[in-house]
């Protein structure tokens, strides 16, 4: 069974970088599009992005100019950082498996975890 | 993109009701549609699949259908633990994989 486990710190200071890592187990992280998506207080679910295990990437463009995301294979994680975030970065950030195989569809979350972006 | 709209944004019901939320795209997506249910500190909740897979381990008083621009999820019977948020999702053609605003199942 494939489990998502989340770390990073929960709190970061306006225009820092926000840094969130993402541990698959259960699993190898080398198959599958894993996602970061992210949801706003009382807000919506936003999607952030992916990568493939191989490092291609594909980022939503309201979001582009600001977001990476890596992967490091040999430790089956993988990464998200947002550069010069301010209090709309706030928010519910989650880890996601998104499977392109037959589901087309995020079927593995993480629990998620609570950034705010505050001085 | 494919710009996803719910209705209703929130809903009351007593348990054993039978609920429909409707989902609807600004573009035509096929069957490429899939329903998530959100409870707070929990981890996100893949319901439905292209718009009428029900996922593994999933109780089947869930049921979803549509396609094209159109779908609808619906709860046969509403039990406590079925209290929650449910988002639609995209995932036609190329990201980004849009969500809906969200329906916010609330216990009458």
């Amino acid at each position: 069974q494939v489990l998502l486990q989340e770390s990073g710190p929960g709190l970061v200071k306006p225009s820092e970088t926000l840094s969130l890592t993402c541990t698959v187990s259960g699993g190898s992280i080398s198959s599958s599009y894993w996602s970061w998506i992210r949801q706003p207080p009382g807000k919506g679910l936003e999607w952030i992005g992916y990568i493939y295990y191989s490092g291609s990437t594909n980022y939503n463009l309201s979001l582009q100019s600001r977001v990476t995301i890596s992967v490091d294979t040999s430790k089956n994680q993988f990464s998200l950082k947002v550069n010069s975030v301010t209090a709309a970065d706030t928010a519910v950030y989650y880890c996601a498996r998104y499977d392109s195989s037959g589901f087309y569809a995020f079927d593995i979350w993480d629990q998620g975890t609570m950034v705010t972006v505050s001085s | 993109d494919n710009q996803m709209t719910q209705s209703p944004s929130s809903l009351s019901a007593s348990v054993g009701d039978r609920v429909t939320i409707t989902c609807r795209a600004s573009q035509s997506i096929s069957t490429y549609l899939n329903w998530y249910q959100l409870k707070p500190g929990k981890a996100p909740k893949l319901l439905i699949y292209a718009a009428s897979s029900l996922q593994r381990g999933v109780p089947s008083r869930f049921s979803g259908s549509g396609s094209g621009t159109d779908f609808t999820l619906t709860i046969s019977s509403l039990q406590p633990e079925d209290f929650a948020t449910y988002y639609c999702q995209q995932s036609y053609s190329t990201p980004p994989y849009t969500f809906g605003q969200g329906t916010k199942l609330e216990i009458k």
